[in-house]
């Protein structure tokens, strides 16, 4: 069974204080691995997607790096409209399924 | 715009009494999905179609029922809401290219209460 963990659960930071969120998973086949933001109330929206191990992406002050058994969100210097929740996904196998941690709170303090 | 289109946002309903929350979407996307998210255990996969007539189950189904007539529209039915089922809950859509679901797009989420 495809397993996603995030860490931390919740993330408080400073105004320009760098960070990372952390998103382990265990599957068996990784397709693709997913970032996505969710604002309160709000449906997911997409950030990135990463296919295999090396690979990275970045927007603005958001960087996507993937390992064979994690995969992390820098965030740099963030800002206060960054504050929202950050979910990590896996597609695995077959492509029906994709499968999603609970999600990493961040709340930027400025 | 291109967009997923849920409705209603919100919806109070009693024990029971059989409802729909539909779904549409405009980008000629072929997969299709429903998630219910609840504190603590995040997005859970319910039913998903890969195309029109094209349905299956994901994690969660019990108590759900879906259907794929046309390829822009998969509404979710509840037969007999029970208070378990109170949750948020997401369509989504996306093309697929290769194996890979490309990106997911995510309608505005209904609030559901099951009273």
């Amino acid at each position: 069974e495809d397993q996603v963990t995030q860490s931390p659960e919740a993330l408080r930071l400073q105004e320009g204080e760098s960070s990372s969120l952390n998103c382990s998973y265990t599957v068996s086949g990784l397709r693709g691995l997913f970032w996505y933001r969710q604002d309160p109330g709000k449906g997911p929206e997409f950030l990135f997607t990463l296919y295999s191990a090396g690979e990275e992406k970045e927007k603005e002050r958001l960087k996507a790096t993937l390992t064979k058994k994690e995969s992390f969100l820098h965030i740099t210097a963030p800002k206060p409209e960054d504050s929202a929740t950050y979910l990590c996904a896996v597609q695995a196998g077959g492509y029906q399924k994709v499968t999603f941690g609970t999600g990493t709170k961040l709340q930027v303090i400025p | 715009e291109a967009q997923v289109t849920q409705n209603p946002r919100y919806l109070i309903t009693v024990t029971g009494k059989k409802l729909t929350v539909t779904c549409s979407q405009n980008m000629n996307h072929e997969y299709m999905s429903w998630y219910r998210q609840d504190p603590g255990l995040g997005l859970r996969q319910i039913y998903y179609s890969m195309n029109v007539e094209v349905t299956d189950k994901g994690d969660v189904p019990e108590g759900y029922k879906v259907s794929r007539k046309e390829k822009r529209n998969f509404p979710l039915i509840l037969e007999s809401p029970s208070p378990n089922q109170t949750s948020l809950y997401f369509c989504a859509s996306s093309w697929v290219a290769g194996k890979v679901n490309e990106k997911l797009f995510f309608g505005s989420g209904t609030q559901l209460s099951v009273l």
